[in-house]
């Protein structure tokens, strides 16, 4: 059973360009959650999504980001013109439905977003 | 006041120590627990969920106090690989967004 996956693992953008950063979460798994994590700070949280379904976005910038989770295919994290201060490492986390009853998230291993 | 609050740290500690981390929680409905911890550059990974009795795994003890919405985490016998950031995590239900604190930086020193 493959864990929860995260690509690209490093991406480099240079300042007003796109960044799409992917995830796909583990087999079974519903919900999906972004979170970034600036250098030598805690971990912030951004959006948590289930398919087709935004659930709690309090945590997301209110301008240049989105994130979706299709009905098929990954969750994406779009981030539009670019700054320096986005640089960070964004992680994926997933979690099984609420009906399993089994209470715990995983995460991927992170996208590394440098701007340039 | 913050939903999930830890002791700031950073703990240096040496091989062989005990060392216990505390966190408290602000919603008291709150419903599942856990300790997470952080390597360096490195994703979370579950250390352990919490249970209402306690449980442990090892050399790892964890608590939960619900009248004092309190969770703690007791490391015993501190080994270098121990070294990382130890994440107390909140939940109110199943559904419902999970809750980070901060974080506690815990070294142990040769």
């Amino acid at each position: 059973n493959a864990g929860v996956m995260q690509n690209p693992r490093h991406l480099v953008r240079r300042r007003g360009q796109e960044a799409r950063l992917r995830c796909s979460p583990m087999k079974g798994h519903s919900h999906v959650y972004w979170y970034r994590q600036l250098p030598e700070e805690g971990l912030k949280f951004m959006v948590y999504l289930q398919k087709e379904n935004i659930i709690d976005e309090s945590g997301m910038p209110k301008e240049r980001f989105s994130a979706e989770f299709p009905k098929e295919g990954p969750s994406i994290l779009r981030i539009q013109q670019v700054v320096r201060g986005d640089s960070a490492a964004y992680f994926c986390a997933s979690s099984p439905p609420p009906a399993s009853r089994t209470d715990t998230q995983y995460f991927g291993p992170g996208t590394r977003l440098t701007v340039l | 006041r913050k939903e999930v609050e830890q002791d700031p740290g950073p703990f240096n500690v040496p091989e062989g120590a005990t060392v216990a981390f505390n966190c408290t929680y602000s919603n008291s409905a709150s419903q599942s627990f856990f300790w997470y911890r952080q390597d360096c550059r490195k994703e979370p990974k579950l250390l352990m969920s919490v249970y209402s009795s306690g449980n442990e795994d090892g050399r790892f003890t964890a608590q939960l106090n619900r009248a004092s919405q309190y969770i703690s985490l007791l490391i015993r016998d501190s080994k270098l690989s121990d070294s990382a950031t130890y994440l107390c995590v909140v939940r109110l239900n199943y559904g419902q967004n999970f809750v980070f604190g901060p974080g506690t930086r815990l070294s142990v020193l040769p």
